[in-house]
């Protein structure tokens, strides 16, 4: 399977601040990379998909960038709403799934 | 909107099994494929499976293979995810996703069901 590596895996950060996490996958995945918010109790949520395509009703202060093995997810300026853990997910081959980034409140 | 509502939490013995069941609604449910992952407290998700619900055709995780049977009823646009011989280390959120599939044959799971809770003691 393919390994999946997000840094950091846990994050302070304050309200307005512009913020990027990083996923690495252990070999090519092409633009196969998709980003997920998960809120405490809550499911998944679909951010971006292909590496940098917003899906439809999120807010554009989030973004997707990369190819290959080195990704980003940035949000530009972080809202009291965007404190959750955000996943990587590659669908290259079987999917598999960062370890994830807590974003916390500084 | 789309939606995929899951059956609630189960509490079961080690070596019995569970069947969670997925029911879509407001989409062609044979159109597209469902996912099942799973999430054990403190951990990363986890892709256990998925099926065409229009043919059918079923893939899992080589990790579930032998355990795990994902079926669906297209009358009732439900789909099933049944687990056998639990263990303890089987305790986890289970979620159920429809999978979105791009023309380049990429693909993203949107929306994910409520989840599952499914707790394996004895």
């Amino acid at each position: 399977d393919i390994q999946m590596t997000q840094s950091p895996s846990s994050l302070s950060a304050s309200v307005g601040d512009r913020v990027t996490i990083t996923c690495r996958a252990s070999q090519s995945i092409s633009n196969y990379l998709n980003w997920y918010q998960q809120k405490p109790g809550k499911a998944p949520n679909l951010l971006i998909y292909a590496a940098s395509s917003l899906q439809s009703g999120v807010p554009s202060r989030f973004s997707g960038s990369g190819s290959g093995t080195d990704f980003t997810l940035t949000i530009s300026s972080l809202q009291p709403e965007d404190f959750a853990t955000y996943y990587c997910q590659q669908t290259y081959s079987t999917p598999t799934f960062g370890q994830g980034t807590k974003l916390e409140i500084k | 909107q789309v939606q995929l509502v899951q059956s609630g939490a189960e509490v079961k013995k080690p070596g019995a099994s569970v069947k969670v069941s997925c029911k879509a609604s407001t989409y062609t449910f044979t159109t597209y494929t469902m996912h099942w992952v799973r999430q054990a407290p403190g951990q990363r998700l986890e892709w256990m499976g998925w099926i065409n619900a229009g043919n059918g055709y079923t893939k899992y995780s080589q990790k579930f293979q032998g355990r795990v049977t994902i079926t669906r009823d297209t009358s009732a646009s439900t789909a099933y995810m049944e687990l056998s011989s639990l263990r303890s280390e089987d305790t986890a959120v289970y979620y159920c996703a429809r999978g979105v599939i791009a023309a380049g044959g990429n693909f993203w799971f949107d929306p994910w069901g409520q989840g599952a809770l499914v707790t394996v003691s004895s």
